[in-house]
């Protein structure tokens, strides 16, 4: 009974590449969020999406573009890797906005 | 600026004490704050929230929050060895947009 589920868990890849991370919540929740947390352990937001529309759009470069085909689904695709978007990714979902974030198990990029 | 402070520690406490974890935040209009623990490798996993000022506790959790100062801590007591992650202070601000600190590295000594 997963809540939040990202894939892949681990995604090792060249500069250069374009890749795609997965986030899929069964809670019912109508808000999701991409975070990245950083080889320091900062934890950032990125992007959050409430019922398929953009609400945050943090400055981070147009190589990543989130996109929301439901309220169920949150996927994170990124152009032309850099050795500097290594980090872990987090996807996560709320109810509604004020309300509690739950997190899923995160997907470690990994840029050579 | 929506900053959220953190002694990002370690703090390290024995094994049935009282651990004490503060944080502060610059926007007056925050309505939304939040504890989550997380292990290495791990998610960041809920703890406490907490809305209106004064304590909240949950089992060996207090949340505390005053708005005039900006403040929140988390107080766990009787404290495990389990109990050994990072705790992250999270605020949120309008439109979702939760601001996280650095962290605190909490260790409990058997």
């Amino acid at each position: 009974d997963t809540a939040v589920s990202q894939t892949p868990k681990y995604l090792v890849t060249q500069m250069g590449n374009d890749k795609s991370i997965k986030c899929e919540q069964n809670l019912g929740h109508d808000t999701m969020y991409w975070y990245k947390q950083d080889s320091k352990k900062f934890l950032k937001i990125m992007f959050s999406y409430n019922n398929k529309e953009l609400i945050i759009n943090e400055t981070v470069p147009n190589r990543f573009s989130p996109k929301s085909p439901d309220k169920a689904h949150l996927n994170l695709h990124i152009n032309s890797l850099e050795l500097g978007d290594s980090a872990v990714y987090f996807c996560a979902s709320s109810l509604r906005q004020y309300n509690e974030q739950f997190f899923g198990p995160g997907t470690r990029l990994t840029v050579l | 600026q929506k900053e959220v402070e953190q002694n990002s520690g370690p703090l390290s406490v024995p094994e049935g004490a009282i651990a004490s974890l503060n944080c502060t935040y610059s926007d007056r209009g925050s309505q939304s704050f939040f504890w989550y623990r997380q292990y290495s490798g791990k998610s960041p996993e809920l703890i406490m929230s907490i809305y209106s000022n004064g304590d909240k506790e949950d089992g060996r959790f207090t949340a505390q929050l005053n708005k005039a100062s900006q403040y929140v801590s988390l107080l766990i007591r009787d404290s495990q060895p389990s109990d050994s992650a990072t705790y992250l202070c999270a605020v949120m601000y309008n439109n979702n947009d939760m601001r996280f600190g650095a962290g605190t590295r909490l260790t409990v000594k058997p």
